[in-house]
């Protein structure tokens, strides 16, 4: 069974400074997805930015970058410039590589808090 | 841009009810999902539709829950006989078919049990 762990519960970071929060997962499948998805105060589950394992380059998304080591099974999101708007509970998710109907394995996520 | 609905947002039902939570997938997705969120905690898996029956279920999802798509648009989840620890938030989500993308999350209803 695949499990993702998340080792920060809660971190803060000021506004306009980069965070990362870690990820780390455990599989044996070789081929699989991995996301991170933002929960803000509303409680709205909003993709940020998604890796398939098959790629090397790391994906991008504005501000959102992730640091994807397969061999370390660790999949790290770095947030630059943060903005307020980003405070919100982060969870990392993996996803087994199908052809479809596949779920999601959640970690346990990490509250972030961007500081004015 | 076209996203997942539920309803209602909020439901508080008494111990021992049954409770339907609704869900209004997008338009062209054919695989359906439910998730559960207990206050505090992570997300988990409760159970995956597609094709008019269930394609995969966790441990949580017993006899006192079932799912339906009754009418081609709404994804029925329902849980028979509430319990306290029934209390969550609840996802639905969708995704569509042809290239293995992601799920599309609704804004959750979020279920109490007195």
């Amino acid at each position: 069974a695949q499990t993702v762990t998340q080792s920060q519960p809660e971190m803060s970071v000021q506004e306009a400074e980069t965070v990362t929060l870690s990820c780390t997962y455990d599989t044996s499948e070789s081929n699989y997805y991995l996301f991170w998805y933002k929960q803000p105060p509303s409680r709205q589950m909003i993709l940020v930015i998604r890796q398939e394992a098959y790629k090397q380059q790391n994906a991008t998304e504005n501000r959102f970058s992730v640091n994807f080591q397969k061999a370390a099974k660790s999949f790290s999101l770095k947030i630059s410039d943060s903005q307020l708007g980003d405070t919100a509970m982060y969870f990392c998710a993996f996803m087994k590589h199908s052809t479809y109907g596949q779920n999601f394995v959640f970690g346990p996520g990490t509250r972030l808090s961007v500081l004015p | 841009e076209p996203e997942v609905t539920q309803t209602p947002s909020h439901q508080v039902t008494q111990m021992g009810q049954e409770v339907i939570l609704r869900c209004v997938p997008i338009s062209n997705h054919l695989y359906f999902y439910w998730y559960r969120q207990i206050l505090g905690q992570k997300v988990e898996f409760l159970v995956s539709f597609y094709n008019n029956e269930i394609s995969e279920k966790s441990e949580i999802f017993d006899d006192q829950f079932s799912v339906e798509r009754p009418d081609g648009s709404n994804f029925t989840l329902k849980i028979r006989s509430t319990k306290l620890e029934d209390s969550a938030m609840y996802f639905c989500a969708s995704e569509p078919v042809g290239v293995q993308e992601t799920q599309y999350f609704g804004p959750g209803t979020r279920l109490l049990v007195l």
